[in-house]
């Protein structure tokens, strides 16, 4: 099973909203990734978690708020988005620690914020 | 950093000709160079990838070559079909470095 798996597939939230995006895997892998992705852009890293530890935030806003209850699942917590948060957001996974082996994408949540 | 140049940002090609997207990279420490296929709708899926000891590698209608005096490599496509249709991103990283990827090339193939 190479698979990672992503919910919801759409979201429309409003500004004052709190909503949360869900990633699982169960490959074995123990680093997981967001990356949020604008329309033809490539993906942009947000946060990385190696053996369920954060370890690295690329100065994301604190209105996204990651989570890795364990090492299949790994979360975002959204709240008080901005319309320009709207984008595709892809969840990842590799082997072992972080960017040693090759990611697996999931197919994302297509996020809207009106 | 690290900076991936992808050219060209959209090619139209016919079913059955060959489809070259070429990389060039910065950063000379960089050591792995993954290749990815974004179809609508769905997450980037790594179709080939290549390491900085190794000059090609082939994988059926698909191969990459790779040129670390002059900092560049190159996805090829042989065969097109229209399934090939997609956005591909080549990416560049260090060893255990974050990947940085190209802006992508829309690949058309004409049926």
């Amino acid at each position: 099973d190479t698979e990672v798996t992503q919910t919801p597939k759409h979201l429309v939230m409003g500004m004052t909203n709190k909503k949360s995006l869900k990633c699982e895997q169960h490959m074995g892998h123990r680093a997981m990734y967001w990356y949020k992705q604008k329309a033809k852009k490539p993906p942009e890293l947000m946060f990385v978690y190696s053996y369920e530890k954060l370890s690295i935030n690329e100065s994301v806003p604190s209105r996204f708020s990651p989570e890795c209850p364990n090492s299949s699942l790994l979360n975002l917590h959204l709240h008080a988005l901005q319309p320009e948060d709207s984008a595709l957001y892809l969840c990842a996974s590799s082997q072992d620690r972080a960017f040693t082996y090759e990611q697996y994408f999931g197919p994302g949540t297509r996020l809207t914020v009106t | 950093g690290e900076n991936v140049e992808q050219h060209p940002s959209t090619l139209s090609v016919q079913e059955g000709d060959s489809a070259v997207i070429k990389c060039t990279y910065s950063d000379s420490a960089s050591n792995y160079f993954p290749w990815y296929k974004q179809e609508l709708g769905k997450g980037p899926q790594l179709i080939i990838d290549i390491r900085s000891n190794v000059g090609e590698k082939k994988d059926q209608r698909i191969a990459v070559t790779l040129n670390k005096t002059a900092k560049h490599f190159s996805l090829h496509i042989t065969e097109t079909q229209p399934e090939d249709s997609a956005v591909y991103f080549c990416a560049a990283k260090v060893n255990a470095g974050k990947s940085t990827f190209g802006d992508g090339t829309t690949l058309t193939v004409k049926p």
